[in-house]
């Protein structure tokens, strides 16, 4: 049984650039999370895909997207990039919509130049 | 809006000692807590957890204690090693629409010394 992978591990980009972040969920979790670190915080919560549908959003723009597919992995799609941006990106799975027992993976670092 | 503190950004113990990290909230509606562990390059993990009908749970060498009428829980290690110096978070679980999602307090290193 595999963990919660994210790729890539590390990502440059540059103001106004668009990025795609990835995640495949443990084996037999349904529902994945999405959450920012930035430096010196706690994660705070983008959103939540259950059975490939969002059903709950933090307090993050529209810029923020995501999907979840049929093999229930998801992307994290974050358009026009702003320096604020830069952040340890984590994402959880969990199997079902309860948060008691969700697995993080080891995040994607993104700084945004 | 921080509805989770923890105030004391790091905390340095000596190997053998007892460890104490505190965390405080601020909405009442929150009904279970957990503390995560995360090392560098690492996401955070699971360590222990307390619903608010309890006032204490118990695993190992780790304790959480929750005192509901000061919003106050604390996360006893003893005795602190070394594998223990990490970055502790604590969390509330929080409805949000259709979904369940973890409000993070700012974390608190800890280092155990030898």
């Amino acid at each position: 049984e595999t963990g919660v992978t994210q790729s890539p591990t590390h990502l440059i980009k540059t103001r106004g650039q668009q990025v795609t972040l990835r995640c495949s969920s443990q084996s037999g979790h349904n529902t994945v999370s999405w959450y920012q670190q930035a430096l010196g915080q706690g994660p705070q919560f983008i959103f939540q895909y259950y059975r490939e549908e969002e059903n709950g959003r933090g307090n993050f723009p529209p810029r923020f997207s995501g999907l979840q597919f049929p093999n229930y992995s998801s992307e994290l799609n974050v358009n026009a990039l702003e320096l604020d941006d830069s952040a340890l990106y984590l994402c959880a799975s969990s199997a079902g919509q309860r948060q008691e027992t969700q697995y993080f993976g080891p995040g994607t670092r993104l700084l945004v130049l | 809006d921080q509805q989770v503190k923890q105030n004391s950004p790091s905390l340095s113990v000596q190997e053998g000692r007892i460890s104490i990290l505190n965390c405080d909230y601020t909405n009442s509606m929150f009904d279970y807590f957990l503390w995560y562990k995360k090392y560098p390059a690492e996401g955070p993990t699971f360590l222990i957890s307390i619903s608010s009908i309890k006032d204490k749970n118990e695993d190992g060498r780790f304790t959480v204690f929750l005192n509901k009428s000061a919003k106050h829980l604390s996360l006893h290690i003893v005795p602190s090693q070394p594998g223990d110096s990490a970055v502790y978070f604590c969390a509330a679980i929080s409805q949000i629409q259709g979904a369940q999602k973890l409000v993070f307090g700012q974390g608190t290193r800890l280092t155990i010394n030898p």
